[in-house]
């Protein structure tokens, strides 16, 4: 049975940094292309970044770009966010998100984060 | 960016009824389309991909149709569990949206 579990997040000043990490397990982690898509009341559902299966791709949504990250240790079975520069328009629930063929079928509970002063 | 526009915004019906839920695409996305139910508290869950394939341990009361701009979700017959939000993605072309949500409550 997939399980993806989002921790980091927390409160953070405009212009901060903060990191999520996506521990996975129930699959074969290093197949599997993944996904940040978040979700807050004034915007919905956003999709934010993807990495491929072997982390040598990764794209990402115009908005964050330059100022997020996403990597992927297939070691240890974990994808991570990166996030510096934050804005308020960023305070979302931060989804980690594993492919079903080419859509999102495997979604955590997702991770809080409150940008604000 | 390609716009997503689901209709109705809400729809009031009873256990038991028919829901037919609309979206459309500013331009063309083939079928690359999906639906997704999202339960209060929990995260979206896939229903249906690539317009009309459900996805695994989906019920066959669920079923979706259309191609190009033009898209529909239906559930044959209301579910208690089915009153829910539900959202519309494509993936055909520039980074992948999502439409903005129709809530089906019980009326």
């Amino acid at each position: 049975q997939v399980q993806l579990v989002e921790s980091g997040g927390g409160v953070v000043q405009p212009g901060g940094s903060l990191t999520l990490s996506c521990a996975a397990s129930g699959f074969t982690f290093s197949h599997y292309g993944l996904n940040w898509i978040r979700q807050s009341p004034g915007k919905g559902l956003e999709w934010v970044a993807v990495i491929r299966h072997d982390g040598s791709k990764q794209y990402y949504r115009e908005s964050v770009q330059g100022r997020f990250t996403i990597s992927r240790d297939n070691s240890n079975n974990t994808l991570y966010l990166h996030m510096n520069n934050l804005r308020t328009e960023d305070t979302a629930l931060y989804y980690c998100v594993a492919f079903y063929g080419d859509y999102y079928g495997h979604w955590g509970q997702g991770a809080l984060v409150s940008v604000s002063s | 960016e390609v716009e997503l526009t689901q209709s109705p915004a809400t729809l009031s019906l009873s256990p038991g009824d028919r829901a037919v839920l609309s979206c459309r695409a500013g331009q063309s996305v083939s079928t690359s389309l999906a639906w997704y139910q999202q339960r209060p508290g929990l995260p979206p869950r896939l229903l249906i991909y690539d317009a009309s394939k459900r996805a695994p341990g989906i019920p066959a009361r669920f079923s979706g149709t259309g191609s190009g701009t033009d898209f529909t979700l239906t559930i044959s017959s209301l579910e208690p569990e089915d009153f829910a939000v539900y959202y519309c993605q494509q993936r055909s072309s520039g980074p992948p949206t999502f439409g903005q949500g129709t809530k089906v409550d019980i009326k």
